[in-house]
């Protein structure tokens, strides 16, 4: 079945550091992929998606390519800021839309 | 717009007792899904509904029901809570799959406690 396998957190950045969170997929076809973003107390909020392959999806200074030679989909950013401390969660969409997703990696960026 | 709703935020129960969550959403979004987020898991998907007067089993289903009697609101209950639902509930909306913008929205969330 289709499953998302994500890099433990938490991971501890100091602001301005470069950050990868690594993402691998398991899945029929090549389905889109999406990284969510979850900021203390609040839900899901789409942070960007790539539909087909070696699309690269980006927003807010993220990026993350869609590599289907390595079935990844890792999360960058080039220099991170405090406000960035949140939970990123990786997923693929499914028939019907529905979305398998990953267990999340928790960031925390300290000034 | 107010997007996705959630009634309501927290809630405290008792084992054997029963409620209600409400998801609202004025996005007029064809599907709907209830999801469950619980530490080291990520969100599971509980139950969803692709349409009014439809309804379907996500991943983890046992021990909810749920409803959608509108398009704009779904329902799920727990009719007799046990304390392994404590967790936090996530409604979500979408338009149909082959629509250019079928992303997901969340609602803000419900943080359930079963004693």
């Amino acid at each position: 079945g289709n499953s998302v396998t994500q890099m433990e957190g938490p991971v501890t950045l100091s602001e301005e550091a470069f950050l990868t969170i690594n993402c691998t997929y398991t899945a029929t076809g090549y389905p889109s992929l999406f990284w969510y973003v979850q900021y203390p107390g609040e839900g899901l909020q789409l942070l960007l998606k790539a539909t087909k392959a070696d699309d690269k999806g980006s927003n807010k200074g993220f990026e993350a390519t869609y590599r289907k030679e390595t079935t990844s989909f890792h999360l960058e950013k080039g220099s991170v800021q405090v406000s960035d401390s949140a939970v990123y969660f990786c997923a693929l969409l499914g028939g019907y839309n529905k979305l398998i997703f990953g267990a999340g990696t928790r960031l925390a960026v300290h000034p | 717009n107010a997007g996705v709703t959630q009634t309501p935020k927290f809630r405290v129960l008792k084992t054997g007792q029963s409620m209600t969550l409400l998801c609202a959403q004025d996005m007029n979004h064809e599907y709907m899904y209830w999801y469950r987020q619980d530490p080291g898991m990520g969100l599971r998907l509980i139950h969803y509904s692709v349409g009014e007067g439809t309804t379907a089993k996500g991943e983890v289903p046992d021990g909810y029901n749920v409803s959608r009697l509108k398009k704009q609101n779904f329902l799920l209950g727990l009719e007799s809570a046990a304390p392994s639902q404590t967790s936090v509930y996530f409604c979500a909306s979408s338009y149909p799959e082959d629509r250019e913008y079928n992303e997901q929205f969340f609602g803000p969330g419900t943080r359930l406690t079963v004693l």
